[in-house]
């Protein structure tokens, strides 16, 4: 089973920053099956950003998603309030899916 | 517009087995491409994929909880059915359904039910 490591645990940043948080799996994994979700208390998770790099339907475009292989990143160009929340990572692969612990990016 | 829905009871005594029920709309399970899964989130912890049922019938488990899990689909009555035996305090949480279409969205969960969650106690 591929376990999915993400970094930092909290990112502590002020709105209009940049968020890079980092997705890395204990082994290779095809671009095409990386995913990227935010979740906000009490919330269910939204999908973000699949096959590693797109967007979702309706996400902004501050959203990004790069990398391949064992690494991978999402990034938020500029933070805004509402982009504060849990962001988790998932593969598909071998019939299996898995999550990351997740990321939580909170106001600084 | 796609929604799912999951139902079920809240509280359930250890060694007992859940039965959970997703009634979907918006999209059908026999389209081929298309799959509905369970995934399950503890009080302030990370999400776990639990099982998954494609369009075809095909069905894919959690290898750690595989022997626990049932995963079934009734397409005529738009509803996937999830079964957890033996269920212990470990497992509360809140369980979510959700839709992939493996054409579009390659594996990802695009759409999710709001989450029911279950306790385990006695």
């Amino acid at each position: 089973e591929i376990v999915l490591t993400q970094s930092p645990g909290t990112l502590s940043l002020s709105p209009g920053e940049r968020a890079t948080l980092s997705c890395r799996a204990s082994q290779s994994v095809s671009s095409s099956y990386l995913a990227w979700y935010q979740q906000k208390p009490g919330q269910a998770p939204r999908l973000l950003i699949y096959g590693a790099s797109s967007r979702a339907t309706g996400i902004p475009d501050r959203f990004s998603g790069s990398g391949s292989g064992t690494d991978f990143t999402l990034t938020i160009s500029r933070l805004e309030p509402e982009d504060f929340a849990v962001y988790y990572c998932q593969q598909y692969g071998s019939s299996s899916w898995t999550f990351g612990q997740g990321t939580k990016v909170e106001i600084k | 517009q796609i929604t799912l829905k999951e139902s079920g009871p809240t509280l359930v005594k250890p060694t007992q087995t859940l039965t959970l029920t997703c009634t979907f709309s918006g999209f059908s399970l026999s389209t081929s491409g298309v799959g509905v899964g369970w995934i399950r989130q503890p009080p302030g912890k990370a999400l776990e994929w639990l099982a998954l049922i494609y369009w075809n019938d095909d069905k894919r488990y959690s290898p750690s909880l595989k022997s626990r899990l049932t995963i079934t689909k009734d397409t005529s009555k738009n509803q996937v059915v999830l079964t957890m035996t033996n269920m212990d305090p470990v497992d509360t949480a809140t369980y979510y359904c959700a839709h992939m279409y493996y054409y579009d969205s390659l594996g990802a969960f695009d759409i999710w039910g709001q989450g029911t969650m279950v306790t385990v106690s006695s």
